[in-house]
């Protein structure tokens, strides 16, 4: 299993400003993801993040928005940036434990960030 | 990644058998069923997973038709606690493959 850690757990900030958000895990991973909740809505892949090379986005995601650092195997960072109402969401990271490749990876996920924009 | 289909929302009585469908009729040879679910305000919590036999662990129990087609999720003995939304989430079941969510099921346990 993993334990995942997010700080901070919910902050609320001004529009035009960035909050960065901390994931942290006891044990070494390869694979780190970041999700977004939006209010009463299910969970969005925002990117992909390994350790060593440019994180992987998805369709509607970009680096300039939501920056992703993956300084080693036990620790990520999402940013998100100049901030809008619309981004007032949940933000989760989850991990992918290492194991071989060739069987079923369970996903472990943090606790979670809760994001308001005024 | 093949899509899947749940209703909305359930209810159940608490200490009665919570049975959750899910319709995968897209589902690839290679495809597993993977059930997650998120109690309220915490992260998503892995429950079960299958390819095509009936599974079983200290949470759920998880049968899958003998076409792949559709698979239930069954809580045996449902307790408040339980009250959370259901994913059924199907995908690779190897390599690092990303999970999609779809909309899930909210199950509501009625004491």
């Amino acid at each position: 299993s993993a334990v995942i850690s997010q700080k901070p757990s919910r902050d609320i900030c001004q529009r035009g400003t960035s909050l960065t958000i901390q994931c942290q895990v006891d044990s070494q991973v390869t694979m780190m993801f970041w999700y977004r909740q939006q209010p009463g809505q299910s969970l969005t892949l925002i990117a992909t993040a390994n350790q060593g090379s440019e994180a992987t986005y998805e369709s509607g995601f970009v680096i300039d928005k939501f920056p992703i650092s993956r300084p080693n195997l036990t620790f990520s960072t999402l940013t998100v940036s100049n901030m809008s109402p619309e981004d007032s969401s949940i933000y989760l990271c989850s991990v992918d434990p290492d194991r071989d490749l060739s069987s079923y990876n369970e996903q472990f996920f943090g606790p979670g960030t809760r994001l308001t924009v005024l | 990644d093949a899509k899947t289909t749940q209703p909305t929302s359930m209810d159940c009585a608490e200490g009665r058998a919570a049975n959750l469908p899910c319709n995968h009729s897209t589902i690839s040879g290679n495809e597993y069923v993977y059930w997650y679910r998120q109690i309220h305000s915490q992260g998503p919590q892995y429950i079960i997973h299958g390819l095509k036999n009936n599974e079983t662990n200290e949470m759920a129990s998880l049968i899958i038709t003998e076409d792949r087609k559709s698979s239930t999720l069954i809580l045996p003995h449902a307790t408040l606690r339980d009250t959370a939304v259901y994913y059924c989430i199907v995908r690779v079941g190897f390599g690092n493959e990303k999970l999609t969510f779809g909309t899930g099921t909210r199950l509501t346990i009625i004491p």
